[in-house]
């Protein structure tokens, strides 16, 4: 299986400040025949379901307003909040989507300081 | 716009057998989308449990495959899991998910679509 880590588990940012989170993977996501990354993020508000941002490391869902970007390829990714709002406080979930199973990472806990 | 709507029972003894159904509309059932249930143990992270694809084959999550099975009806546009034998550890928000499926040049895509989320609680 493909073991997806998150760094750091919870992280606090003034509003207006950027927030920066990462997420390893124990193997790589890169799918070379298809030249794309397999690799998620969603967020999470309490009492609700997650939420997919991105998808194929940096490509933005339709709706997910531009301050959200992801960056990254093959083991390594991060998901950058470049001005946190006070909506933005949720966890963040990586994915990878390579392979079944299709693993999360454990979270990233984004609040405000 | 896609929609999944899931039921199932919320209080369940050890031993006993959890059933989870979830009802897709706005799509088409069979045909460019796999099928996903996902679980959150309380104040926990998401664990994937098992998929199903358009062609009715299957993957569980290795630690679960001997009790868990998904199922689908294509007639109602449902599909369903089952875990035989359940304990506390099984206790957790159960969501169905799905995503889009190209089935010819066989790449998965993430999960775009989501249910609710049923809390299942296993407790004598």
């Amino acid at each position: 299986d493909i073991v997806m880590t998150q760094s750091p588990d919870s992280l606090a940012v003034s509003l207006g400040e950027r927030a920066t989170f990462n997420c390893k993977s124990s193997q790589s996501v890169f799918h070379s025949s298809r030249y794309r990354d397999y690799l998620a993020w969603y967020q999470q508000k309490p009492g609700q379901p997650p939420k997919l941002l991105i998808s194929w490391a940096s490509t933005r869902e339709s709706g997910v307003p531009d301050r959200f970007s992801g960056s990254g390829s093959g083991t390594d990714f991060s998901l950058t909040i470049s001005s946190l709002q006070a909506e933005d406080v949720a966890v963040y979930y990586c994915q990878q989507y390579y392979t079944s199973p299709r693993t999360f990472g454990q979270g990233t806990k984004v609040e405000i300081k | 716009q896609v929609r999944l709507q899931q039921w199932g029972a919320g209080l369940l003894k050890p031993s006993e057998t959890l059933s989870l159904t979830c009802a897709v509309s706005g799509a088409s059932f069979n045909s460019g989308y796999y099928w996903t249930w996902i679980r959150q143990p309380p104040g926990k992270g998401l664990e994937w449990i098992g998929e199903m694809n358009q062609s009715g084959g299957t993957n569980y999550k290795s630690s679960l495959k001997s009790r868990l099975t998904i199922s689908v009806d294509t007639s109602k546009s449902h599909f369903s899991l089952t875990l035989t034998s359940v304990t506390a550890a099984d206790t957790a928000v159960y969501f169905c998910a799905g995503g889009y499926y190209d089935n010819i040049l066989t790449i998965y895509y993430p999960f775009d679509y989501w249910g609710h989320g049923t809390l299942v609680t296993v407790s004598s």
